[in-house]
C-alpha cells in the first residue's frame, strides 16, 4: 500500500491558470509538509501542517494556498500560475514534528508531482 | 554562508570502492539529522538517522560531530545500484518552527 501519495503526477498547464495538487497519507501522522524542488534540484521546504493545524509558511507567495481538511490529506492550490512555479512538488508526513522522548520525526515523501507551466 | 552545505559531487567511483561525503551546518541548535537519497525523478527516501554516537547499516556509516556541526556518510563496498543523489537533511529550530532543511545533495556514480 502506498504510505503517501500524490494527484496527479504530472501536470502541464498554461500560464494563469489555477490548479491543485493532493496529498493522503495512510500512515496515520500527525504532520504533513509541501515541498518545491527547482530544476537546480533543490528541494525547499514550503508548507508545514500539524493537526490541520498551518505551522511553518516559508515566505511563499500567496497564490500558493496550502489546505488541511483533515490529518490525512493536505492539498496545494496554486492561482495565477506563473513560468517560475515549474518544478517537482513532494508531499511529505512525519509523526512528530522534531523528536522528542523518542518521538520520530522521519519524514515520508510521496512520488511528487511534475508541474509544467507553459 | 548556506545551511546546509554539500560538495555537489558527481563522485564517480569503481564498483566496490569505499567513497565519504561530508556536509556541514550552521544552525546550532539543529537537533536531529539524517541522510536521505534520491533517485533520479523519484522521491527522496531516508537512507539512515544520524545520532551523535555514530551509526552503522551495513556498508552504510553516519557519524555526527555537535562540536564542528558536521555530518559525514561512509559507504563502503559501493555498488552500482548505490548510484543516486545523497541528501544531507537537518531539522532544527527557527523563526517558523521546526523544519527540515535540505542540503544540495552530493550525487555518486557507481561504475563498473
Amino acid at each position: 500500500d502506498t504510505a503517501v501519495s500524490q494527484t496527479p503526477k504530472y501536470l502541464v498547464t498554461q500560464m494563469g491558470n489555477d490548479k491543485s495538487i493532493k496529498c493522503e497519507q495512510n500512515l496515520g501522522h500527525d504532520t504533513m509538509y509541501w515541498y518545491k524542488q527547482d530544476s537546480k534540484k533543490f528541494l525547499k521546504i514550503m508548507f508545514s501542517y500539524n493537526n490541520k493545524e498551518l505551522i511553518i509558511n516559508e515566505t511563499v507567495p500567496n497564490r500558493f494556498s496550502p489546505k488541511s481538511p483533515d490529518k490525512a490529506h493536505l492539498n496545494l492550490h496554486i492561482n495565477s500560475l506563473e513560468l517560475g512555479d515549474s518544478a517537482v512538488y513532494f508531499c511529505a508526513s512525519s509523526q512528530e514534528i522534531l523528536e522528542l522522548a523518542g518521538g520520530d520525526d522521519t519524514q515520508y515523501f510521496g512520488p511528487g508531482t511534475r508541474l509544467t507551466v507553459l | 554562508r548556506k545551511e546546509v552545505e554539500q560538495d555537489p559531487g558527481p563522485f564517480n567511483v569503481p564498483e566496490g570502492a569505499t567513497v565519504a561525503f561530508n556536509c556541514t551546518y550552521s544552525n546550532s541548535a539543529s537537533q536531529s539529522f539524517f541522510w536521505y537519497r534520491q533517485d533520479c525523478r523519484k522521491e527522496p527516501k531516508l537512507l539512515m538517522s544520524v545520532y551523535s554516537s555514530g551509526n552503522e547499516d551495513g556498508r552504510f556509516t553516519a557519524q555526527l560531530n555537535r562540536a564542528s556541526q558536521y555530518i559525514s556518510l561512509l559507504i563502503r563496498d559501493s555498488k552500482l545500484s548505490d548510484s543516486a543523489t545523497y541528501l544531507c537533511v537537518v531539522n532544527g529550530v527557527t523563526g517558523g518552527g521546526n523544519k527540515l532543511t535540505f542540503g544540495t545533495g552530493t550525487q555518486l556514480k557507481v561504475e563498473l
